[in-house]
């Protein structure tokens, strides 16, 4: 079995603060873990994806996430957020082999201007 | 290029009555999967498709769902006698291979609402 656990509902953060958005995985083997975000009546856009190797993974829009297996968790950063980042994130992992995604239950943003 | 693309982004029903969902998914993309989001969750397996043929559909709920990719490309979810619990947002996603690293990507979905 694989999952995904977002603990908090929803992060408030200032503009041009530091963002982190956590989220932490079980899956059997190694996991592949993925990064979406999704704005109000839309679909989940890609940020960045976890396979191996580096532990700090850069993605787009200045977003980076954290692979950190002892914790078994990938948090989401950015170092400065931007109003235009407020949007629902969903984190997912995949086991090798598996071809379905196991999404968390989502982190609503707020940046507050 | 292109994105996924699903059709059609909203549709309304009554109780009983049968619904088609349809997605096209980015060209070339050989994997393509289907997810239900319902309100306030993430996305949801439900069946996936590699080529012509679903390689899993273990995440279907009952036996009134049913999907087909004839060609290899598009494909259409069947819902058949529509509940209110079916009320959800249908998300399609395609991949260039069926390999587990990657990168599955959505179109914009498509609402259902069972009245």
């Amino acid at each position: 079995a694989q999952s995904v656990a977002q603990p908090e509902d929803q992060v408030n953060v200032a503009e041009g603060n530091p963002l982190t958005v956590k989220c932490t995985y079980s899956v059997s083997g190694n996991p592949y873990l993925f990064w979406y975000v999704q704005y109000p009546n839309r679909g989940l856009q890609f940020l960045l994806k976890y396979i191996t190797g580096d532990n700090l993974v850069k993605g787009s829009y200045g977003f980076e996430a954290e692979f950190n297996k002892s914790q078994t968790s990938f948090h989401l950063k950015k170092p400065s957020a931007l109003v235009s980042d407020s949007a629902l994130y969903f984190c997912a992992v995949r086991g090798r082999g598996n071809n379905r995604l196991a999404f968390g239950k989502g982190n609503q943003v707020v940046v507050i201007p | 290029g292109a994105g996924v693309s699903q059709t059609p982004s909203n549709k309304v029903t009554e109780k009983g009555k049968y619904v088609e969902l349809r997605c096209d998914p980015i060209s070339g993309h050989t994997a393509l999967y289907w997810y239900r989001q319902s309100l306030g969750q993430g996305p949801e397996f439900l069946i996936y498709f590699q080529g012509t043929g679903a390689a899993d559909d273990s995440g279907l709920p009952n036996d009134r769902f049913f999907a087909v990719r004839p060609e290899g490309s598009v494909s259409t979810l069947k819902i058949q006698r529509t509940e209110r619990g079916d009320s959800a947002v249908y998300l399609c996603a395609s991949s260039f291979s069926s390999l587990s690293t990657d990168t599955q990507y959505f179109g914009p979905g498509t609402r259902l609402t069972v009245l």
